[in-house]
């Protein structure tokens, strides 16, 4: 079955203790992506990547990090991370072959940073 | 720079009836996809719908309908015959040709479907 997994669903954690949120997928896709979304805001662009080892910024990419060393995975990293990224946070993927017409969505996963 | 704006920001519709959910876009570009997604409180993204720039033909998947007017850059969707549940927040977003993996949000619509 195609899918996009995240882990972990659920995340309580306080001020400044790092942590990384993982993403796979399992389609071969080149496009990953991380998004957050906030109320009234609808969902934002963290950071993208075009491929292994090719990775930039998005709309909102201040106080997060990424990687891409396999084409599968795509952990969002918050070094030191703050109230202010308490949201929910989506990873994506897609491939960039013209005419395919979804993005694939994960689960979600709901941080709160204390 | 593109911008997606759903200008509704909740909605009550009654169970059987059929509900529109507007959404207008803007971009300068001629290739692009426009999309749908519905989220229900579990939260996780459902994809429901796309229309593509150059398609002809309005979308159409079940009971979703999409009533695209490209030079109004307009792309609402069409919910006929609500069920409960439908009730969930609705999404539109759009993908540019020139980057495709990356979708614009809209801010989102909250649909409440009563018996």
């Amino acid at each position: 079955e195609a899918q996009v997994t995240q882990n972990p669903r659920y995340l309580i954690t306080v001020t400044g203790k790092k942590l990384t949120v993982t993403c796979s997928q399992n389609m071969n896709h080149e496009y990953m992506s991380w998004y957050r979304q906030d109320p009234g805001l609808g969902l934002r662009q963290i950071y993208y990547s075009m491929n292994v080892e090719v990775t930039d910024k998005g709309d909102v990419p201040e106080g997060y990090k990424v990687s891409r060393k396999e084409k599968r995975n795509f952990p969002l990293i918050l070094e030191s991370p703050s109230p202010n990224q308490t949201s929910l946070y989506f990873c994506a993927s897609s491939t960039l072959i013209m005419g395919v017409k979804t993005q694939y969505f994960g689960p979600g996963t709901r941080l709160l940073v204390l | 720079a593109q911008k997606i704006t759903q200008t509704q920001p909740g909605m009550f519709v009654q169970e059987k009836e059929a509900v529109t959910l507007d959404c207008t876009y803007d971009t300068s570009d001629q290739s692009y996809g426009l999309f749908w997604y519905k989220q229900p409180s579990s939260g996780e993204m459902i994809f429901l719908i796309y229309q593509g720039s150059y398609d002809e033909q309005n979308a159409t998947e079940g009971r979703y309908s999409l009533n695209f007017q490209k030079a109004r850059k307009s792309a609402n969707l069409v919910i006929s015959a609500s069920q409960l549940g439908d009730s969930a927040m609705y999404f539109c977003a759009m993908r540019m040709a020139d980057s495709w993996g990356k979708l614009q949000f809209g801010a989102g619509t909250q649909v409440v479907v009563t018996p």
